[in-house]
């Protein structure tokens, strides 16, 4: 069961033009939100997070937007330049990465990927 | 330079024949981490450790083993390997308190083939 769900394997905007990417989650007790970008023979980057209590987390040229009663989050990327072009995970945890003290450790530190969108930035 | 550094980067192996991938970080991170790459379903997590001898399962445990005796290396154990484990292999690691603004760090990977 994906809990997870980026539904469009690849994008292609063109240089210059706003660039957006969905994700989909369906577990309610996902409460924050990670992007990663991925480019090829590289580990995943970490790219910006949003935690539940806020619908907009804007950083640069990169802005994600949560809108939790339609458990769905999206990257917006404004311009998109080439070398924005990767593969970009969104993944969510139900509890902070941290644990705060004296808490079960439990799963706290895990994260649910989804399966990636592949973006191509053109000239 | 701050880095999660995994070897090897590429393995080709046979069935059943016991393999480590090792995974070193220089950052003192108290949070390592080991991760599965398939197409189609995105990153899955195998195993964690929040600190030195402290392990616990993720998604997908089967057929792995790690230890954490000491807080940089989290080595990744494949006792008896199967074709089933040919996959993209990822190593992370975190802070415990560095909260959720900067995510895991990840090494550049490690590409297995079981034959």
């Amino acid at each position: 069961d994906q809990q997870v769900k980026q539904n469009s394997p690849s994008l292609s905007v063109q240089e210059g033009r706003i660039s957006i990417l969905n994700c989909d989650y369906t577990n309610s007790m996902f409460d924050y939100f990670l992007w990663y970008k991925k480019y090829p023979a590289e580990g995943p980057t970490f790219l910006i997070s949003i935690s539940s209590i806020k619908d907009k987390n804007e950083d640069g040229r990169f802005t994600v937007f949560l809108n939790k009663s339609a458990k769905h989050l999206s990257l917006h990327i404004v311009p998109s330049q080439p070398g924005d072009s990767a593969v970009y995970f969104c993944a969510a945890s139900a509890r902070p990465l941290i644990s705060p003290p004296g808490t079960s450790t439990g799963t706290a530190s895990k994260l649910t990927f989804g399966t990636g969108t592949r973006l191509q930035v053109t000239l | 330079e701050a880095q999660v550094t995994q070897n090897p980067r590429y393995l080709i192996t046979v069935t059943g024949k016991k393999l480590t991938v090792t995974c070193s970080q220089n950052m003192n991170h108290e949070y390592m981490s080991w991760y599965r790459q398939d197409p189609g379903l995105g990153l899955r997590q195998i195993y964690y450790s929040m600190n030195v001898e402290v392990t616990d399962k993720g998604d997908v445990p089967e057929g792995y083993k790690v230890s954490r005796k000491e807080k940089r290396n989290f080595p990744l154990i494949l006792e008896s390997p199967s074709p089933n484990q040919t996959s993209l292999y990822f190593c992370a690691s975190s802070f415990l308190e560095q909260g959720l603004s900067n995510g895991y760090t990840f090494g550049s990977g490690t590409r297995l083939t079981v034959v």
